[in-house]
C-alpha cells in the first residue's frame, strides 16, 4: 500500500517569507515526485516536478528530494497571499502508474 | 501547451439517469487518468488507460463505466449513481514513461440527487 504523508495544517506564513512544505513516502520503488498547487473548487495545477535526489530551482519555488530518506519538500520564497492554497505532494512509480496523493498542505500567506 | 479539456463543467443528474463526462487532449500523451476528489481530500484514482486500453481499474463500482475511443479522447460513463458519488471528477494526462509530469483538466463537478 503506497503512503504518502504531509501535514494538513494550517500553515500560515507572513507575506514575503520561506514557507516550507514537507512530504514522505512509503514506497522506495517511487520515481516520479510532484507537488501539485490547488485553489478552493479549482482542480491541481503542477508548479514542480523532481525525479533524482538533490535541489530543483524553479522561481520562487524549490524542490528537495531524498530518497534514502523517502523525503521530499518545497520551499516557497517570498511568499505571496496569491500563494494561499492547498499544496499536494504526490507520488508515482513507473510508467502509467497513478498519482499517489497526501492528503495536502493547507497553506495560508497572511499580507 | 499542457492543457486538458474536460465538459461538462458542472453536472447535475438524479440517480436514475445516464451521463457521460468528456476529456481531451492534444499533447500526444498516451496515458490517461479519471480521479475522483471528494471536499477537503485529495484526488483518488479511479482509471488508468495506456495506449488505449484500460491498464488499472482502483475497484471502482461497475456504474462507473470508462472509455477510451482514441488516443486524445477518454469518456467516464455514469449509471444509476448514488448521492455519495457527488464529487469532481479530474481527468489528468502523461506521457507512458517513466518521470514524466501529469497534467490535470479543470475537472467537472458533479450533484447526484
Amino acid at each position: 500500500q503506497k503512503e504518502v504523508e504531509q501535514n494538513s495544517g494550517p500553515l500560515s506564513v507572513p507575506e514575503g517569507a520561506i514557507a516550507s512544505l514537507n512530504c514522505t513516502y512509503s514506497d522506495r520503488g517511487s520515481q516520479s515526485f510532484f507537488w501539485y498547487r490547488q485553489y478552493s473548487g479549482k482542480s491541481p495545477e503542477l508548479i514542480m516536478s523532481i525525479y533524482s535526489n538533490g535541489d530543483k530551482e524553479d522561481g520562487r519555488f524549490t524542490a528537495q528530494l531524498n530518497k534514502a530518506s523517502q523525503y521530499v519538500s518545497l520551499l516557497i520564497r517570498d511568499s505571496q497571499p496569491s500563494d494561499s492554497a492547498t499544496y499536494l505532494c504526490a507520488v508515482r512509480g513507473g510508467g502509467a502508474d497513478g498519482l499517489t496523493f497526501g492528503k495536502g498542505t493547507h497553506l495560508i500567506i497572511q499580507p | 501547451d499542457t492543457e486538458v479539456t474536460q465538459t461538462p463543467k458542472h453536472l447535475v443528474m438524479g440517480m436514475t439517469n445516464k451521463k457521460s463526462l468528456k476529456c481531451e487532449q492534444h499533447m500526444g500523451h498516451r496515458a490517461m487518468y479519471w480521479y475522483k476528489q471528494k471536499a477537503k481530500k485529495p484526488p483518488e484514482l479511479m482509471f488508468v488507460y495506456s495506449y488505449e486500453k484500460l491498464s488499472i481499474n482502483e475497484s471502482v463500482p461497475s456504474r462507473f463505466s470508462p472509455e477510451c475511443p482514441n488516443s486524445s479522447l477518454l469518456n467516464l460513463h455514469l449509471h444509476a449513481l448514488q448521492p455519495e458519488d457527488s464529487a469532481l471528477y479530474l481527468c489528468a494526462s502523461s506521457q507512458e514513461a517513466v518521470n514524466t509530469e501529469a497534467f490535470f483538466g479543470q475537472g467537472t463537478r458533479l450533484t447526484v440527487v
